[in-house]
């Protein structure tokens, strides 16, 4: 079964300090994996996107790294801002079919002052 | 550019009422999609429209019906609302398969009661 999971559920961290989110997924034939930042009571918002090939990708602060042997990637936030606070998705993308998409629950990040 | 566009962003039904939910995008993009989002839970796939003139059910698909009305228009409808169906709704849309970003729209907070 095609499956997204992420952790921690939930994280709160200092501002200034960096934190890791991670996400582990089963979904096979793999074509991409993305990671979606959604604030409260808006939509997910594309941070970056990786292929098979890529191992890391960087967005300003944000860095995401992937392990397509173990079927793992992460996401790290650098120097964490109160802006930063929101909900962190993982979507892992399967090759064929129209429903090519594969959601995480999402890490639901709090930075505090 | 006004991305994807959903109306309204709140909606509270009764029991038994039914409503359509609209989704808009102009990038013309090709594949348009409908998502709804509970606590503790990923985005779910309701439907999908991979062109215009086709659509399919997705992983939740009972007690909603789906228009492509054209290339632009998604729309969501519930014929007679329950209180299970609760929820945030999304619409989505992308170019076409492959490496391709998924714009999401603000979402609809849909309450029935």
């Amino acid at each position: 079964k095609n499956q997204v999971e992420q952790s921690p559920q939930s994280l709160i961290i200092l501002e200034g300090k960096n934190c890791t989110l991670q996400c582990n997924y089963t979904v096979s034939p793999f074509s991409n994996l993305r990671w979606y930042k959604q604030d409260t009571g808006r939509g997910p918002v594309s941070l970056t996107i990786m292929t098979f090939s890529e191992n890391t990708k960087s967005n300003g602060r944000y860095t995401a790294t992937l392990d397509a042997d173990t079927k793992q990637s992460s996401l790290h936030i650098t120097a964490s801002q109160l802006s930063d606070s929101a909900s962190y998705i993982c979507v892992v993308s399967a090759i064929g079919g129209g429903n090519q998409f594969y959601f995480g629950t999402g890490t639901s990040l709090t930075v505090i002052p | 550019n006004a991305g994807v566009t959903q109306t309204p962003k709140f909606q509270v039904l009764k029991t038994g009422q039914s409503m359509t939910l609209q989704c808009a995008q102009d990038m013309n993009h090709n594949s348009m999609y409908w998502y709804r989002q509970d606590p503790g839970m990923g985005l779910r796939l309701i439907y999908y429209s991979a062109s215009e003139g086709t659509t399919d059910k997705g992983e939740v698909p009972n007690g909603y019906n789906v228009s492509r009305l054209n290339k632009r228009e998604f729309s969501l409808r519930l014929e007679s609302a329950a209180p299970s169906q609760t929820s945030v709704y999304f619409c989505a849309s992308i170019r076409g398969r492959g490496n391709t970003e998924a714009f999401f729209g603000q979402g609809t907070r849909l309450t029935v009661v």
